[in-house]
């Protein structure tokens, strides 16, 4: 079946820039998305890009899309402590696939 | 604009109790709805989803089930608790299929004890 994978964890410092990634197997993925989780919350979609897009910013965030190598980014700019949470990576055509979320911690 | 809302926001139940959980969204009509369950330190996982009145897919066998009585009302339902089913349970809602967003609730968090 098709897979969403993403590494568990993150931690960086206050001010620095945070790179999480995410790989996916679906070839025919229409769509692709980030959400955040914050503790004890649901999640809240940060942006997505359409699969024939390579790049997308949005303020501090900037998602790059590899559709060669299926790997999808989010970058975070000048992360702050309030971007703490779970990050999810998802894609869909038809049906939407999560990967199992980083946990991005930011350090003072 | 939309909304989306679920309750309780928190439920401790023992073993072998029953359960009702409701979700319902505002300002949309039609909405494909979605009910997923979050284990603790882990993604989701997919249990149920509804494109109309009536109309439940079940992606996982268990004890739980859904149902849509009203367009913009999910119930996710168990007669019998078990201890696995404790975790985070959250609605969603999406405007169509194919490649559409999903919309999130704020979660129910279930302990079974």
């Amino acid at each position: 079946g098709e897979d969403v994978e993403q590494s568990l964890f993150l931690s960086v410092r206050e001010g620095d820039s945070s790179v999480i990634n995410c790989t996916y197997t679906d070839s025919s993925s229409t769509y692709l998305y980030w959400y955040k989780q914050e503790p004890g919350a649901g999640l809240q979609l940060l942006t997505y890009i359409f699969s024939n897009m390579d790049m997308k910013q949005d303020q501090r965030l900037t998602v790059l899309l590899n559709k060669k190598d299926k790997h999808l980014s989010l970058r975070i700019a000048d992360t702050q402590t309030g971007d703490s949470a779970i990050y999810f990576c998802a894609e869909s055509d038809n049906d939407m696939r999560f990967g199992a979320g980083t946990r991005l911690t930011v350090k003072p | 604009s939309q909304t989306i809302h679920q309750w309780p926001a928190t439920l401790v139940q023992p073993v072998g109790s029953p359960l009702s959980l409701e979700c319902t969204v505002e300002g949309t009509s039609n909405p494909n709805l979605y009910w997923y369950r979050q284990a603790a330190g882990r993604g989701l996982q997919l249990l149920f989803y509804s494109v109309g009145i009536g109309q439940i897919s079940s992606e996982v066998p268990q004890n739980l089930s859904a149902s849509r009585p009203q367009d913009r009302q999910f119930i996710l339902s168990s007669k019998k608790l078990l201890l696995s089913d404790s975790g985070f349970y959250l609605c969603a809602w999406s405007p169509g299929t194919g490649g559409y967003e999903q919309y999130f609730g704020p979660g129910t968090r279930l302990t079974v004890t």
